[in-house]
Formats: C-alpha cells, structure tokens, sequence
C-alpha cells in the first residue's frame, strides 16, 4: 500500500537558519505529493503541491522537488523565522483518493 | 483557496453523551469528505470517506456504529460521536475535496478538539 515517511522531530533551528525535512514515499504509478502545515491548536493548511516528477512546489520560502528516482519530497527553506514553528506533514494522493500522511515533523524556530 | 468551516473547535462533554461536528465547505461542493482523528504529538488517521448521498467507507478499525457519518448535500457532513468515553478524546479534522483526478485539492476545516470527561 502507500506510505510516507518523514524525519522525526522535533527539528529546533536558530532564526534565519536553512532547513530541510527529508520525506519519502512508497507508492505505485505517479502520486501527487503535498506538504501540508499544522500551526498549535489549527488544522491543516497545505503549504505546497507537486504533481508530477521534477516539478518543483513553492510557497511562503518553501519549496520541495517531486524526485520519483528517490521516491523523495523534502521540504526545504533557505532561512526559517520563527513564526515558521509548526508541525509540517508530508502527504501523497493517487487519482483523487484520500491523503496518506506522514507521521509529521515538529519545527521549533528560535530568535 | 476554498474554504471548509468546521464546527465546534472545541467541546467538552460527559461520559456517556453524543457529539456532532459538522464540516460545511463554504464556497465549492464538496463531491467528497474524509474524516480524519489525530491524537496527541501524532499524524492524522483516516476514519472514513463519505460521498454525497451515499454510506460513509469506514477504516479498518473504525466502529461505524460509534462514528456515525452522514453527507447528506454537497456542502455538509456531520461526524457524531455516539456514547461517548474519555479514550474519544481527540482532535478531529474533516477536508473536502471537490471531483478526482491528480490536480483535485483537499481543504481542510479548522479541526475539532473533543474532550470526554
């Protein structure tokens, strides 16, 4: 079945530092990849999406590259803030169906 | 983006009680909605899918007869928890999604914290 996996938390970076949080999928045929973002005591907003391989998501400072040769989405930002501090999920969807999330990763920016 | 209200963001009942939370897409027909719970410091697990005038598609473990679903117009499906304990405590999200296909967005409501005492 899907599955995706991402680093364990939780991350704590220093303001303006660079950031990644590695996720990797397991999926047949071509998923589409998000990353979505938890901020304390909310739901989910998604943060960016990727559709096919080498597409590149963007939003806010964020970015992430569908690689399907590494099955892999990492979520990347040259220099975090601290209003950045959430709980990041990296999630696949085939064809429509529901999303299948990753157990989500925990970033604490700190001034 | 599309909007998903959902409602309460917060309740608190007693052992024993029933709780409906209702997810209403505000500005698009939502042709699908998923239920989701998370528990504390943990991702979010998939409860059930409900189409638009049809029965819920409950998860592996999931007590249909406990969460009950109903998606009765494309603008609103209402999860009730029945007889409610203290292991319910949870945080529920509903997301909606509108038609198929790789490029559909899933919007997703506020959540709902539900604490059993």
């Amino acid at each position: 079945g899907n599955s995706v996996t991402q680093m364990e938390g939780p991350v704590t970076l220093s303001e303006e530092a660079f950031l990644t949080i590695n996720c990797t999928y397991t999926a047949t045929g071509y998923p589409s990849l998000f990353w979505y973002v938890q901020y304390p005591g909310e739901g989910l907003q998604l943060l960016l999406k990727a559709t096919k391989a080498d597409d590149k998501g963007s939003n806010k400072g964020f970015e992430a590259t569908y690689r399907k040769e590494t099955t892999s989405f990492h979520l990347e930002k040259g220099s975090v803030q601290v209003s950045d501090s959430a709980v990041y999920f990296c999630a696949l969807s085939k064809a429509g169906n529901m999303l299948t999330f990753g157990g989500g990763t925990r970033l604490m920016v700190k001034p | 983006g599309a909007v998903v209200s959902q409602h309460p963001s917060r309740v608190i009942c007693k052992s024993g009680t029933s709780v409906k939370i209702e997810c209403r897409s505000l500005d698009f027909q939502a042709t699908t909605m998923f239920w989701y719970r998370q528990f504390p410091k943990q991702s979010l697990m998939l409860m059930a899918t409900s189409n638009e005038g049809s029965k819920a598609t409950y998860e592996q473990g999931v007590e249909k007869d406990k969460f009950l679903i109903n998606h009765a117009s494309l603008t609103l499906s209402t999860l009730t928890v029945t007889s409610a304990h203290p292991e319910d405590s949870s945080f529920y999200i509903c997301s909606a999604r509108t038609g198929g296909g790789l490029n559909t967005e899933a919007f997703f409501g506020q959540g709902t914290r539900l604490t059993v005492v």
